[in-house]
């Protein structure tokens, strides 16, 4: 069974540039989460989506933006970067009804550089 | 509402000697518990999880952990350390039954094993 899939493995950006993340989640998992992880502010919340909505949103700005296809794979849009969004962003999938434990599944993340 | 409090962010054993990890949460509804590990520029890996089953909880490569209800820990132990166990830990909690965007990650604690 494939894990999920995050592409590009690493990119470099110029602020002000945009930038779009891909995720493919696990076969049969309908959830997709996406977060971004910097040293200074550990592991944040981006957003989930399930069912080509989002479902969950963190705390971050309008920049930041996701969807989600039909066939669950997702992406996440980041426009006008700025230096502070030079980070790994990891995507991870669950099952996401209403019975599952919780459980996440992590792609291996993109790491981004904006130069 | 619900969080996640892991004590230490820093802790170096040496090779050989056991390792502890603590971790203390809070949560409305009965808690789903997991622990993951973070290799250097890699995912998140699953180590174990408890889900209102058995309290003492054995996961991958020799790690355990027991939930105490009545500490609200779910602290993280090895009886062994390898050098392959140095990385990031998190400690993450999501309440039953709600969705993976639910879910709460601790800080991180940083495992250093020395020869």
């Amino acid at each position: 069974k494939a894990g999920v899939t995050q592409t590009p493995r690493y990119l470099i950006k110029t602020r002000g540039q945009q930038v779009t993340l891909s995720c493919s989640p696990i076969s049969g998992h309908r959830s997709v989460s996406w977060y971004q992880q910097t040293p200074g502010q550990g592991l944040q919340f981006l957003f989930e989506y399930f069912s080509e909505t989002q479902r969950n949103k963190g705390n971050f700005p309008g920049r930041f933006s996701g969807r989600q296809f039909s066939n669950s794979r997702s992406e996440m849009n980041v426009s006008t970067l700025e230096l502070g969004d030079s980070a790994l962003y990891l995507c991870a999938s669950s099952f996401g009804g209403r019975a599952n434990s919780g459980e996440l599944f992590f792609g291996e993340g993109s790491r981004l550089t904006v130069l | 509402a619900q969080s996640v409090t892991q004590l230490d962010s820093h802790v170096s054993v040496s090779e050989g000697t056991p390792v502890l990890l603590r971790c203390n949460y809070s949560s409305s509804y009965s808690p789903s518990l997991f622990w993951y590990v973070q290799h250097p520029n890699k995912g998140l890996q699953l180590l174990l999880k408890y889900t209102s089953a058995a309290t003492l909880v054995k996961g991958i490569n020799g790690f355990e952990a027991e939930f105490k209800k009545s500490e609200t820990s779910f602290h993280l132990t090895k009886p062994s350390a390898h050098m392959s166990d140095a990385a990031e830990y998190f400690c993450v909690v999501i309440m039953i039954n709600t969705n993976a965007g639910k879910s709460t990650f601790g800080d991180g604690t940083t495992l250093t094993v020395k020869p």
